[in-house]
């Protein structure tokens, strides 16, 4: 066990629609990423925030969108969903920044039809 | 754009004997890479890390090799088992307009064959 929590586990949403995955950090964990997993895919950088602040974007696109709360707990919002939405997304916490080892949750498990 | 990438997409390897996995990066201002592991419906899970300034770390049954002459890094898994079947990534932290940003490269398939 990570230390790291995020719910649901299972997601299944109809095109269109709007959904929140929500990520607990490990306990004194600043850091907060969040990665999109395709299909047999790598993973790719979402979004970074640290202490309540967005630290840095990848290819995040503009439907999507995170924050970070102050009991350091963060949520990712998917609006407008597509089928190419359909992926594992992934939470991963750090105690300070990514130069230091990151402990990822289990996942949340989107599928979108 | 910087990238991350391995040369081999999957490797199969005979119990007992000994596997290397590789990955190319391409951001030579890259200062710290880590190796991951990520079984069947679960996330990533750290193994190894290696810093820059550094060529070689090992771990247990684990060693990363960086060569930054080439911008390559390897995972060598010693005296594999049938629980070192999973996908492993390397990952590299570089400083992108003020953040740090931890990138993830494609994957590479381990199967240990009994």
């Amino acid at each position: 066990d990570s230390g790291v929590t995020q719910t649901p586990k299972h997601l299944i949403t109809a095109t269109g629609q709007r959904v929140t995955l929500r990520c607990s950090p490990r306990s004194g964990d600043l850091s907060v990423y969040w990665y999109q997993q395709s299909l047999d895919q790598g993973l790719q950088f979402l979004i970074q925030y640290y202490n309540g602040e967005e630290r840095a974007k990848g290819n995040i696109l503009e439907r999507f969108s995170a924050q970070q709360f102050p009991d350091l707990h963060s949520e990712l919002n998917l609006s407008s969903l597509e089928l190419g939405d359909s992926a594992l997304y992934f939470c991963a916490s750090s105690v300070v920044g990514a130069n230091t080892e990151a402990f990822f949750g289990q996942g949340t498990r989107l599928t979108v039809v | 754009g910087e990238s991350v990438g391995l040369h081999l997409p999957t490797l199969s390897v005979q119990e007992g004997d000994n596997s290397i996995i590789n990955c190319a990066y391409s951001n030579s201002a890259s200062d710290y890479f880590i190796w991951y592991k990520q079984e069947s419906g679960k996330g990533p899970q750290f193994i190894i890390d290696i810093r820059s300034n550094m060529d070689k770390r090992q771990g247990q049954r684990v060693t990363v090799l960086l060569n930054k002459t080439v911008k390559h890094l390897s995972l060598q898994i010693a005296a594999t088992q049938p629980g070192d079947s999973a996908v492993y990534f390397c990952a590299e932290t570089a400083w992108d307009f003020g953040n740090e940003k931890l990138t993830f490269g494609t994957g590479t398939r381990l199967t240990i064959i009994p």
